[in-house]
């Protein structure tokens, strides 16, 4: 069973740019959730999306959107990039939206602010 | 407010057996978990405590005290392969079930 893929893995943008971010998840998964995470901190919890709508949302500027897919997958996009959103953003799926639910983690994507 | 507190680092001998503290203050706790994450790969998904007392899983056991806000990871006869962080996480009402994690706790195992 394939895992959950993030793509791209490496991304290098400038300030001002946007970039947008996708994740495939586990087949069968229906819920997603996106964490960014820097060195020194815990994840941040950015989003959820179940069946394709927004589930729950973090303390993150507006600049921050999602969405998901008729079949699951999500993309993240990140307007008007500023050097602070340099970090690696992680895509997470579980089978349903739930408290309790393991989260299967992609290998991130990590986006460089020069 | 939501606060989660590890040990930022911890090193341990090949063989022994080391215990990774989180402490965490949330209202409406509903779930603890904690993951593995070795350097650039993705955390795994180690253990779920949402009941007071011990679950074990082969070498890794977690414990849980939900009136002290307290849990640990025990790691047995240790590996090379276990040097990674260690995430603890918790689920709340008060983060609308969101999980708020904690820094990590980077564990180095020498030989």
């Amino acid at each position: 069973k394939a895992g959950v893929t993030q793509t791209p893995r490496y991304l290098i943008k400038t300030r001002g740019q946007q970039v947008t971010l996708s994740c495939s998840p586990i087949s069968g998964h229906r819920s997603v959730s996106w964490y960014q995470q820097t060195p020194g901190q815990g994840l941040q919890f950015l989003f959820e999306y179940f069946s394709e709508t927004q589930r729950n949302k973090g303390n993150f500027p507006g600049r921050f959107s999602g969405r998901q897919f008729s079949n699951s997958r999500s993309e993240m996009n990140v307007s008007t990039l500023e050097l602070g959103d340099s970090a690696l953003y992680l895509c997470a799926s579980s089978l349903i939206s739930g408290p309790n639910q393991p989260q299967h983690f992609g290998d991130g994507t990590r986006l460089s602010i020069l | 407010g939501q606060n989660i507190d590890q040990p930022t680092e911890m090193t341990a001998t090949e063989g022994a057996i080391v215990q990774i503290n989180c402490t965490y203050q949330t209202s409406g706790f509903n779930g603890l978990f904690w993951y593995q994450q070795h350097a650039g790969e993705a955390p795994t998904f180690l253990s779920y405590n949402v009941l007071d007392g011990l679950e074990e899983k082969g070498r890794f056991s977690s414990f849980l005290s939900r009136s002290k806000g307290y849990s640990y990871l025990l790691l047995k006869e240790l590996q090379m392969k276990d040097s990674a962080s260690y995430l603890c996480a918790v689920s709340a009402t008060d983060s609308n079930y969101q999980l708020i994690w904690g820094a990590g706790t980077k564990l180095i195992i020498k030989p």
